[in-house]
């Protein structure tokens, strides 16, 4: 079973830009939750989708948005890129949503903001 | 805000010495507390769901206890292996918000040859 894969792996912007991340879950996962990693920090929850509705958020501006299709791939979208948005990036997928659920995550996307 | 604490931040032990470290929690909505191993270069991998108060979970030298009642659970590597240099993070679910996940900030664990 192919594991959970994340595109692009590296990515270069510019402040101001915007950028759009992708995750493909494992088949039959159907939740997805996104994750931010800064140099210093532990991971930091952003969301979670279950079924294509987003069933928690992070304490993070309204810039940081997200959606999950009907196939349960989901994109997160950064607007107006800032500076600290330098990071990793990290998608991981369960079964159901949130608790007992075992997370695989994907090997995440470095996001370099100059 | 969720206070999520791992100790020690980090530590370096010699190959074929035990170790263990912990991961505090609130004390109070307790729903479930996950522990990943993570290499560098790598995924985080999931090691242990404990949901339970009192749980040990044990995979190969590797075991966890949970104590949901004072708020820490630990993990033991018996005879540390090179392989097992790595950082350890526990993350905390709470019954109130149970799709999201509250990570600690690791314990980096360096095994010496």
């Amino acid at each position: 079973k192919a594991g959970v894969t994340q595109t692009p792996r590296y990515l270069i912007k510019t402040r101001g830009q915007q950028v759009t991340l992708s995750c493909s879950p494992i088949s039959g996962h159907r939740s997805v939750s996104w994750y931010q990693q800064t140099p210093g920090q532990g991971l930091q929850f952003l969301f979670e989708y279950f079924s294509e509705t987003q069933r928690n958020k992070g304490n993070f501006p309204g810039r940081f948005s997200g959606r999950q299709f009907s196939n349960s791939r989901s994109e997160m979208n950064v607007s107006t890129l800032e500076l600290g948005d330098s990071a990793l990036y990290l998608c991981a997928s369960s079964l159901g949503p949130g608790g007992p659920n075992e997370q695989f995550f994907g090997p995440g996307t470095r996001l370099t903001v100059l | 805000i969720l206070n999520v604490e791992q100790s020690p931040q980090s530590l370096h032990v010699q190959e074929g010495d035990s170790t263990n470290f912990t991961c505090s929690f609130p004390s109070s909505n307790f729903y479930a507390l996950h522990w990943y191993r993570w290499e560098t270069a790598k995924s985080p991998e999931a090691l242990f769901v404990m949901t339970l108060n009192g749980d040990e979970k044990k995979k190969g030298r590797i075991s966890a206890t949970l104590n949901t009642k004072e708020g820490y659970s630990y993990l033991y590597i018996k005879g540390s292996q090179p392989e097992d240099s790595a950082t350890y993070l526990c993350a905390f679910l709470s019954n109130t918000n149970a799709g999201k996940s509250t990570f600690g900030d690791g314990t980096t664990l360096t095994v010496k040859p």
